[in-house]
């Protein structure tokens, strides 16, 4: 079965300055997606981003990006510029690829709870 | 397009009754997936629901069970509720199709059991 890790439970940063997020997995397939979410105190669930395993780029949303290690099955979340509005948990999640008789389950860490200081 | 949405938010039972939550998916997804969300264990898959077949499903007791209609809206059900099901219940829409595409996330319903 594929668990995610997260380490760090909580984070702090000050606004403007760049913080990065762990995320480790374990998985034996080779076809998989990774995704940061992010669930601010209204609780709705929101994707951040997502990585393709078979991608060695680095996925890069605006401010958002990934260190996506495949070998160390690592996919640590770099914020950059944080605003305030950035404060939530976030959450990453691995689900597992193909499309045939395939699922959506999504597997999640545990969260990182991200608190970002005036 | 209207967001995923779900019924109720919030809702008090007590022990022993049972509870129904409803979740209406994105127009045109087909899968609908529920997640539990608790301090302690975090977020739970519950089951997947595909073109009104369960196509996947947690490590959950019997007493939950869930379903899906031909307009793709689902519906889990907790019967005897036990005061550890207290919990936010999230349920997600997409495609279905796989690939990287993007599950949607309802708002959740908060279910106090006392």
């Amino acid at each position: 079965a594929q668990t995610v890790t997260q380490s760090q439970p909580e984070m702090s940063v000050q606004e403007a300055e760049t913080v990065t997020l762990s995320c480790t997995y374990d998985t034996s397939e080779s076809d998989y997606y990774l995704f940061w979410y992010k669930q601010p105190p209204s609780r709705q669930m929101i994707l951040v981003i997502r990585q393709e395993a078979y991608k060695q780029q680095n996925a890069t949303e605006n401010r958002f990006s990934v260190n996506f290690q495949k070998a160390a099955k690592s996919f640590s979340l770099k914020i950059s510029d944080s605003q305030l509005g950035d404060a939530a948990m976030y959450f990453c999640a691995y689900r597992s690829g193909g499309t045939q008789g395939g699922s959506e389950k999504l597997v999640f860490g545990k969260g990182t709870k991200l608190t970002v200081n005036p | 397009k209207a967001g995923v949405t779900q019924t109720p938010r919030y809702l008090i039972k007590t022990r022993g009754q049972q509870v129904t939550l409803s979740c209406s998916p994105i127009s045109g997804h087909r899968s609908v997936s529920w997640y539990q969300q608790t301090p302690g264990q975090g977020l739970q898959f519950l089951f997947e629901y595909f073109s009104e077949t369960q196509r996947n499903k947690g490590n959950f007791p019997g007493r939950f069970s869930g379903r899906q209609f031909s307009n793709s809206r689902s519906e889990m059900n907790v019967s005897t509720l036990e005061l550890g099901d207290s919990a936010l219940y999230l349920c997600a829409s997409s495609s279905g199709t796989g690939g990287p595409y993007e599950q949607y996330f309802g708002p959740g319903t908060r279910l106090t059991v006392t």
